[in-house]
């Protein structure tokens, strides 16, 4: 049973960044793969990218390429996503969510998500 | 990579039936049996229902199924109780180590 914990909402100036970070627990910290997804106020959700130990770089959607990094501290457990020139149309919250390293394996466990605000 | 397609809202009445439909392309839902299904309640993190098109995680209910026919996926929730009222997503495995979601569905138990 894979465990995860996100930290605290952010309240962040447009052109800035934001680093939100997702501590792991259960399971072997190599083993899964962590995504992060975000939801705009009313929103559906998008998938922003993940990081797939098989693999050594993380994958970004298009429309985050550039602009969003993830990153992993296995000595901490905790997965990382910095989201950077932010705007307000950023402002939403972000899940982190985790899936088995198997091609396709669905997203079986969440983080309590973080809000973050992008507002002058 | 465009989200996939399903139905603003579904409704039925305590006991019927509701279906979803979600739809893709021939490079995500028609091209991988890698299609799921979530439940959101307002406020909170979404939770797995379906997986690979049609299996369930242990622990849910029978009355959520899941099916798929070319590039489009249907979520069928049997014998609707208040507490499905939610918003469910499907996603979806998609070309280049990528994934995508649907577009959302508001399911109201009338």
């Amino acid at each position: 049973q894979v465990q995860l914990v996100q930290s605290g909402a952010e309240v962040k100036k447009p052109g800035s960044s934001v680093k939100v970070s997702c501590k792991t627990s259960g399971g072997t910290f190599s083993s899964y793969v962590i995504a992060w997804v975000r939801q705009a106020p009313g929103q559906g959700l998008e998938w922003m990218g993940w990081s797939i130990p098989t693999f050594g770089t993380p994958k970004y959607a298009q429309k985050f390429q550039g602009r969003v990094a993830i990153t992993a501290d296995k000595s901490t457990r905790k997965v990382y996503m910095e989201l950077s020139s932010l705007r307000s149309e950023d402002t939403a919250v972000y899940f982190c969510a985790s899936a088995q390293n198997d091609y396709g394996a669905p997203f079986d466990f969440w983080g309590q998500g973080t809000l973050v605000t992008v507002s002058s | 990579q465009s989200a996939l397609t399903q139905p603003p809202s579904a409704s039925g009445s305590p006991g019927q039936s509701v279906t979803i439909s979600c739809t893709g392309t021939s490079s995500d839902v028609g091209g991988y049996n890698y299609v799921s299904w979530y439940q959101q309640h307002p406020g909170k993190a979404p939770k797995l229902l379906i997986y690979e098109v049609n299996k369930r995680p242990s622990g849910v209910t029978d009355r959520f199924s899941g099916s798929k026919s070319g590039n489009t996926a249907s979520l069928t929730v049997s014998g609707l109780l208040a507490e499905d009222e939610a918003d469910y997503y499907c996603g979806s495995t998609a070309g280049s180590r990528t994934y995508v979601f649907g577009t959302g569905t508001k399911v109201t138990v009338l």
